[in-house]
């Protein structure tokens, strides 16, 4: 089993409609999620980072089941522009005091957002 | 400010020869990551610094990788007698310390390269 999974999709998204999807994670000790978005050829940006009570910013919503294992994200009244591969991103360790700690990326949700 | 920065963009080599790739981390940022993602793939964690601590290579595929950093800042990924399998895009990231959820990690653009 991968320690962090996803649906690859794609998920093919009328313009304005709501899309979900999941990813699972295999270690329940993971302390940290995140949503990268990744644009073909391009480099992954930080889209959000999953809080335990789940957070929303603007049309995006994160959340978090930790006894399932696995966090979601919710894009309401896609854009064209939503188009892209959403990457799920876990730390896998435990809490360190340290910057910074090791991150495991799944391999990607593809969303094509069409007209 | 200034993002993380990296160079060459584009690295065109012969299989055999020797490769240098440069990360130049945001400012500040005491963690820094190399992973590699070819094709159509995911990423693949290679090797990643924190401060003064003893790297985690656990990532590197072959001891033809290597990686060093200096300080908290520049960092270098060297590829020795490369292969038409190491062709893919290189990314650097770093991260800081900020609140309860530190390990938000800023890419840089990438460095493809391609082994001929």
């Amino acid at each position: 089993r991968k320690e962090v999974e996803q649906d690859p999709g794609p998920f093919n998204v009328p313009e304005g409609a709501t899309v979900a999807f999941n990813c699972t994670y295999s270690n329940s000790a993971s302390q940290s999620f995140f949503w990268y978005r990744q644009d073909c050829r391009k480099e992954p940006k930080l889209l959000m980072s999953v809080y335990s009570s789940g957070n929303e910013d603007g049309r995006f919503t994160a959340q978090l089941n930790r006894a399932s294992q696995y966090i979601s994200l919710l894009i309401r009244d896609s854009k064209l522009s939503d188009s892209a591969t959403y990457l799920c991103v876990v730390n896998m360790g435990v809490p360190v005091r340290a910057a910074g700690n090791k991150l495991t990326f799944g391999g990607g949700t593809r969303v094509l957002v069409k007209p | 400010g200034a993002g993380v920065s990296q160079s060459p963009s584009n690295k065109v080599t012969e299989k055999g020869k020797d490769v240098e790739l440069r990360c130049d981390p945001i400012s500040g940022h005491t963690a820094l990551y190399w992973y590699r993602q070819r094709l159509g793939q995911g990423l693949e964690f290679l090797i990643y610094f924190q401060g003064n601590s003893a790297p985690d290579k656990s990532g590197l595929p072959s001891d033809r990788f290597s990686a060093e950093r200096t300080g908290e800042s520049v960092s270098t990924l060297t590829i020795q007698r490369t292969q038409q399998e190491d062709s893919a895009v290189y990314l650097c990231a770093s991260s800081f310390r900020s609140g309860k959820y530190g390990y938000e990690q800023y890419f840089g653009p990438g460095t493809r390269l391609t082994v001929t």
